[in-house]
């Protein structure tokens, strides 16, 4: 299974740009990059996924590099409420078309007053 | 449009007992994903199910856990004869169309089980 790799922490000060990195070296071709985040111990919360391109939705950006073994998860202007554990999962494919994420061990970000 | 919801939220048990954590998923969803997470650490995949059928369950210990999704009603997680290890939060997560093509999950609030 594919593995990802995250720094553990990281802070950011409020309003600027959120950089968080994630290794995915041994990705194989048909499997997807998702983020999440997990808030205070709440269920993980939907970020973005991807494949090969570059995705943006209201929340972030997602860039992934040419080879996929890495991604950047953006968030553009952080705010107090983007203080959660940001985990990179790669979804990873079983027989029958089945698939699961496997979670990595996620960073947590600290955006500071 | 509820959200995938959980419950109880929190769970006590004294060594030996049974514990049952029930899963309603979003309206539509017919597959769901059951997930531990220890203290400090990420979430580790268990089962996933799909109406009636038990899909891919590589991730369930060999003994004391079970899952089910009825035809009718939540799904079930089983955990019998619990021990102190068992202490984790499990969360729960539908999808509509499983993940392939890129669908994504949507979790619910978890259930704390604390075994004394």
């Amino acid at each position: 299974d594919a593995k990802t790799t995250q720094p553990p922490s990281m802070d950011c000060a409020e309003g600027r740009a959120a950089n968080l990195p994630c290794n995915h070296s041994t990705i194989s071709g048909n499997e997807y990059v998702y983020w999440y985040r997990q808030i205070h111990s709440q269920g993980p919360q939907y970020i973005i996924h991807g494949l090969k391109n570059n995705e943006t939705n209201e929340m972030a950006s997602l860039i992934i590099t040419e080879d996929r073994k890495s991604s950047t998860l953006i968030l553009p202007h952080a705010t107090l409420r983007d203080t959660a554990v940001y985990y990179c999962i790669v979804r990873v494919g079983g027989g029958s078309g089945t698939y699961k994420y496997i979670f990595g061990t996620g960073t947590r970000l600290k955006v500071l007053a | 449009n509820a959200g995938v919801m959980q419950n109880p939220r929190h769970l006590v048990r004294r060594r030996g007992q049974e514990a049952r954590l029930r899963c309603s998923p979003m309206k539509g969803h017919s597959h769901v994903y059951w997930y531990r997470q220890l203290p400090e650490e990420g979430l580790k995949f268990m089962v996933y199910l799909q109406k009636e059928n038990i899909i891919d369950e590589s991730g369930m210990p060999k003994e004391r856990f079970s899952a089910e999704f009825p035809k009718e009603g939540p799904s079930i997680l089983r955990i019998q004869q619990v021990v102190r290890g068992d202490s984790a939060a499990y969360f729960c997560a539908s999808s509509p169309r499983g993940l392939a093509g890129g669908n994504e999950q949507y979790f619910g609030p978890g259930t704390r089980l604390t075994v004394t």
